[in-house]
């Protein structure tokens, strides 16, 4: 069965200081997905990537960039110059290919940034 | 942008009573979920829904629960006779097929019991 996990349990940063959120992942299938989702403090899931298993290139979308490694099973993600509206618990989680496959999600990092 | 709706956003009920939560998933999706995220915990899943019926689901997931999709566009979690640790936030998620693995997920409703 597959596993994600999320080390970090809460991180606390300073505005505009760097942060990276840790995943590691569990599967033994070849192809699978990696998803990040943010959690803001109203509840919803919002998604922020998706990477397959066959794609190890970095992705950079504005202050949010993720490290794909297969070699360590890591899939982390660094908000560059913290805002405080990155405050948020942040999912890892990771689905195998195929039909009804569910999503697998880590146990969350819950990020404060501070003013 | 398409989008999964939830209805309704937070629903307070009392123990014992049967509650229905519901959820109108992408209109060309055809798998789909629910999951549950008690207060500070992580996401769990609890079924998913594959061509009117069950496809797999977790052992959270008793006789107390069932699923439904009764008119080809709603997608109905039940809860009969809610007990306190069934409070939680409630995820309802689609999915357009094994190609696109993207699951697009709900805003969420808030179960209340009391």
């Amino acid at each position: 069965a597959q596993k994600v996990t999320q080390a970090q349990t809460e991180i606390s940063v300073v505005e505009k200081e760097d942060v990276t959120l840790d995943c590691v992942y569990e599967t033994r299938d070849t192809t699978y997905y990696l998803f990040w989702y943010k959690q803001p403090p109203s509840g919803e899931l919002v998604f922020l990537i998706r990477r397959n298993s066959f794609d190890e290139q970095n992705e950079i979308s504005g202050r949010y960039s993720w490290n794909f490694q297969k070699s360590t099973s890591s899939f982390n993600f660094t908000i560059t110059a913290s805002q405080v509206v990155d405050s948020a618990v942040y999912f890892c989680a990771l689905i195998l290919s195929g039909g009804y496959q569910k999503v697998t999600f880590g146990t969350g990092t819950k990020l404060q940034v501070i003013p | 942008e398409p989008e999964v709706t939830q209805t309704p956003s937070h629903q307070v009920t009392q123990m014992g009573q049967e509650v229905i939560l519901r959820c109108v998933p992408i209109s060309n999706h055809l798998y789909f979920y629910w999951y549950r995220q008690i207060l500070g915990q992580k996401v769990e899943f609890l079924v998913s829904f594959y061509n009117n019926e069950i496809s797999e689901k977790s052992e959270i997931f008793d006789d107390q629960f069932s699923v439904e999709r009764p008119d080809g566009s709603n997608f109905t979690l039940k809860i009969r006779s809610t007990k306190l640790e069934d409070s939680a936030m409630y995820f309802c998620a689609s999915r357009t097929g094994p190609e696109n693995t993207e699951a697009f997920f709900g805003q969420g409703t808030r179960l209340t019991v009391v």
